[in-house]
């Protein structure tokens, strides 16, 4: 089984900050790989897939990077609206979910 | 706009098995994978298995003994069974349709919270 791995765990931040969440994979997943964010209470919320495409109605702050077994989320200047938990999960048979980041308040 | 709604019992016994359906609306079933994920409390999500409408069907391996997952295209629904629970299956399950073809979740359920408990 192809496993998941996120870095950090959780990051405290500021508005406006600059995020960056890395996600691992154990093998080559090529870019098979989508980010989503949830916020408690709610489902999670598709922000990319096939690793850089920005899914239809997600803020041009988010993109996503890397292909291989290394990947990127990055929330280029963090709105209050964004702290939250985000996951990465690979796209082949077996869609495994990252760990999660939590993104919280500094 | 299609939306994905859960139902089912909200408490469970151990041993017994947990039935879920979910109901799809605002658009047919055919043509996409219908998956099933889980959130144990104050924990990550956990993908249980997935089908197509045309009954192919993936599980994770953890599980597969205990998961089935089908589809009913004549209600435009599809449903999750997990044998023999125990508390550890205590979560909050989502329904999720896939990204086209591709095993990208972009429509959920609002998920609903099932209890294993005597």
């Amino acid at each position: 089984d192809i496993q998941m791995t996120q870095s950090p765990s959780s990051v405290s931040a500021s508005v406006g900050d600059r995020v960056t969440i890395t996600c691992r994979a154990s093998q080559d997943i090529h870019n098979w790989l989508a980010w989503y964010q949830q916020k408690p209470g709610k489902a999670p919320n598709l922000l990319i897939w096939s690793a850089s495409a920005l899914q239809s109605g997600v803020p041009s702050r988010f993109s996503g990077s890397g292909s291989g077994t290394n990947f990127t989320l990055t929330i280029s200047s963090l709105h209050p609206e964004d702290f939250a938990t985000y996951y990465c999960q690979q796209a082949g048979n077996y869609p495994f979910f990252g760990g999660g980041t939590k993104v919280d308040i500094k | 706009q299609v939306q994905l709604q859960e139902s089912g019992p909200g408490l469970v016994k151990p041993s017994e098995t947990l039935s879920l359906t979910c109901t799809v609306s605002g658009g047919s079933i055919i043509s996409y994978y219908w998956g099933w994920i889980r959130q144990p409390p104050g924990k990550g999500l956990e993908w249980l298995g997935y089908s197509d409408f045309g009954g192919t069907t993936n599980y994770n391996p953890s599980l597969e003994s205990r998961v089935t997952i089908s589809a009913d295209t004549s209600k435009n629904q599809f449903s999750l069974k997990v044998t023999s629970v125990t508390a550890a299956d205590t979560a909050v399950y989502y329904c999720a349709r896939s990204h086209g073809g591709l095993k990208y979740w972009d429509r959920w359920g609002q998920g609903t919270p099932v209890t294993v408990s005597s």
